[in-house]
């Protein structure tokens, strides 16, 4: 497609349901970024990769948050268990190039989690 | 440690004035790259500019301007004219070479809003 598409955008669910969240990136695009957006914490970076792997988890909030790539392209971010605090706008982002934070990056419009 | 503060939380102009964002940085490398990025009412953020640590020339694009000051470690933007079209949240960011240029850092957004 034209941009990154994530899907999908609003998603409502119930405390202790699992969600998983998809990221289609522009094509060609190897690296791929996910990011959170809340009220309180403002835009905090999830998980980075290259490719399919991912070099840095290091800013997955807790082991309910997992996510993959597969065939370089599409991405997954699922969290286990939901909580209220996990309720944020989860953002998708894909560059052209392994060193992704010189490149400029191009965003999703970002999938609403809703936490009840 | 990356720190990126926009202490300007919200900024409210009548159009064809103009305004100043400001964003201050914290780095200790050496080699680093500053961004803003616009967040339209939509949520999509769209790239406005890069620039990397040795280059301290200052950008004017249209009605948009940046003056980076290393002295000062600060990264603001000009927007000249502005019009209503401008109302956004702007995000400064930062990703420095000790994580690779892959983690891209965010103060906490200057909210714009431009009325007729």
């Amino acid at each position: 497609g034209a941009g990154v598409s994530q899907s999908p955008s609003n998603k409502v669910t119930e405390k202790g349901k699992d969600v998983e969240l998809r990221c289609d990136p522009i094509s060609g695009h190897t690296a791929l970024y996910w990011y959170r957006q809340s009220l309180g914490q403002g835009l905090e970076f999830l998980i980075y990769f290259q490719g399919n792997s991912a070099p840095d988890k290091s800013g997955l909030p807790s082991d309910r948050f997992s996510a993959e790539r597969t065939g370089g392209s599409v991405s997954t971010l699922t969290i286990q268990r939901t909580q209220q605090e996990d309720s944020a706008v989860y953002l998708c982002a894909s560059s052209l190039d392994i060193w992704g934070g010189t490149e400029k990056l191009f965003f999703g419009s970002g999938t609403q989690l809703s936490v009840l | 440690a990356q720190k990126v503060t926009q202490a300007q939380t919200e900024i409210s102009v009548v159009e064809k004035e103009d305004v100043t964002l400001d964003c201050v940085y914290e780095t200790r490398d050496t080699t680093y790259y500053l961004f803003w990025y616009k967040q339209p009412p939509s949520g999509e953020l769209v790239f406005l500019i890069r620039r990397n640590s040795f280059d301290e020339q200052n950008e004017i694009s249209g009605r948009y301007s940046w003056n980076f000051q290393k002295s000062t470690s600060s990264f603001n933007f000009t927007i000249t004219a502005s019009q209503v079209v401008d109302s956004a949240v702007y995000f400064c960011a930062l990703s420095e070479a000790g994580t690779g240029f892959q983690k891209l850092v965010f103060g906490t957004g200057t909210r714009l809003l431009v009325s007729p």
